[in-house]
Formats: C-alpha cells, structure tokens, sequence
C-alpha cells in the first residue's frame, strides 16, 4: 500500500530564508505527485503538479521537483514571505484497480516569521 | 465562476443524530470525493463516485454514507453509527483520468454537542 511521509512536520524560519520542504513515498508506480497549500480552516490549493514524466516544476518562488526511482520530492520556496505561512501537503496519484486513487502525506506546517 | 462550494461551514451534531454536509461543483467533473481530515494527519479518503448513480467505500466509510443523484452533487451524511465524527470534511471532484488534479472545497467542520 502506497505511504507518503513530510518531514518535518512544522518549520520555522525567518522572513526572506530559502527553505525546503521533502516528501517521500514508497511505491514509485504513480501517474503524478502534486503540492498544496492549506491555509487554518480552509481547503486545499494546489500549487504544482509533478507528471510522473516529468523532474521538476516552477511556478514563481516555488520550485518542485520529482525523483520516481527514489520515491522523492522536494518543494523549494524561495525568499519566503510571511504570507507563505500555512501547511504545504504533497499528493501522489496512483492507480488502484479501476480507480485513481490519490495518497496525502500529513503535511508540513510551515511559519515564516517576518 | 466555477468551482466547488460545501455548506454549511460549520455543523453541530447532537449524539444519535444524522446529519448531511453538502457538496456542489460546477466544474462538470465526473470523479467527486469525500476526506476527512483530523488534527495534524493527511487526508484520509471516505466515499468517492466516478459517475452518476454509482458510488465506492473509500478506506474509513463506516459510519458514512452518500448519493450521486446528480453529476455536480455529492452529499455525505455521517450517521449516529459515526462514534467520532469531529473532524473537517474536505470535498474534492476531478476529470476521471491519472494525470489530472482534484480541486477542493472550502470544507466543513463537524462538531459534537
């Protein structure tokens, strides 16, 4: 059965710090592995979404990137804000007989403190 | 505007009553799905239906229950049976196929009176 793990699971660090956030999971069989956001009480935002195809992806400060044979991510904020403070969650989909199935880590709740 | 809305925001449940969380997208997703999300873990999957009139167990559904009457509309009733509901509820729908994201709602917390 598919696991996925976060370390850590809190961060602290001061405001304008490059950080990085570290997901594994420990079957590589899977068609993509995303990155949200959740704010305290809210839903979740995606924020990148890995193909399985695919190394890395960028979308402004946040960088992602993919090792499938070693069952990795990482997620690279840079210049961190306060406002990028909340919890990042990374998901992997996989297929499970006829369904896609996705696996949630527990997260890593993050403070960036200004 | 589209998306997914999830009433109410937050729900008392008093001990041996039903109650319903609804859940409606706009997106014309076939796949919609029901978490549950406690303090400091993952999100763990309830029920989820990948079409209209059919609907599948996830890995904690004892004690809930769904329809799919309707394409945008997915309730989740969490029933008396449900001995430790408090929790936030997360709604998700997708297009049915590996390589494309969920999108959630904003959830619901449960709470016991």
């Amino acid at each position: 059965k598919q696991e996925v793990t976060q370390i850590p699971a809190a961060l602290s660090v001061p405001e304008g710090e490059n950080l990085v956030l570290n997901c594994s999971f420990t079957d590589s069989a899977i068609y993509n592995l995303q990155w949200f956001r959740q704010d305290p009480g809210k839903g979740l935002t995606s924020l990148l979404l890995i193909q399985s195809s695919q190394r890395e992806q960028t979308s402004g400060r946040l960088n992602a990137s993919l090792d499938k044979s070693s069952g990795r991510s990482t997620l690279y904020i840079a210049a961190s804000q306060p406002g990028d403070s909340a919890t990042y969650l990374c998901a992997v989909r996989q297929a499970l007989y006829n369904f896609n199935k996705f696996y949630f880590g527990s997260g890593t709740k993050l403070n960036v403190k200004p | 505007d589209g998306g997914i809305t999830q009433s109410p925001k937050y729900l008392f449940r008093k001990e041996g009553q039903n109650v319903t969380l609804s859940c409606e997208q706009n997106l014309n997703h076939d796949a919609m799905y029901w978490y549950r999300q406690d303090p400091g873990q993952g999100l763990r999957l309830i029920y989820y239906s990948q079409i209209v009139n059919d609907f599948q167990k996830g890995d904690i559904a004892e004690g809930y229950s769904v329809s799919r009457e309707k394409k945008e509309s997915f309730p989740l009733t969490v029933t008396s049976a449900q001995k430790n509901p408090t929790a936030f509820y997360l709604c998700a729908s997708s297009i049915d196929r590996g390589d494309e994201t969920q999108y959630f709602g904003p959830g619901t917390r449960l709470l016991v009176l």
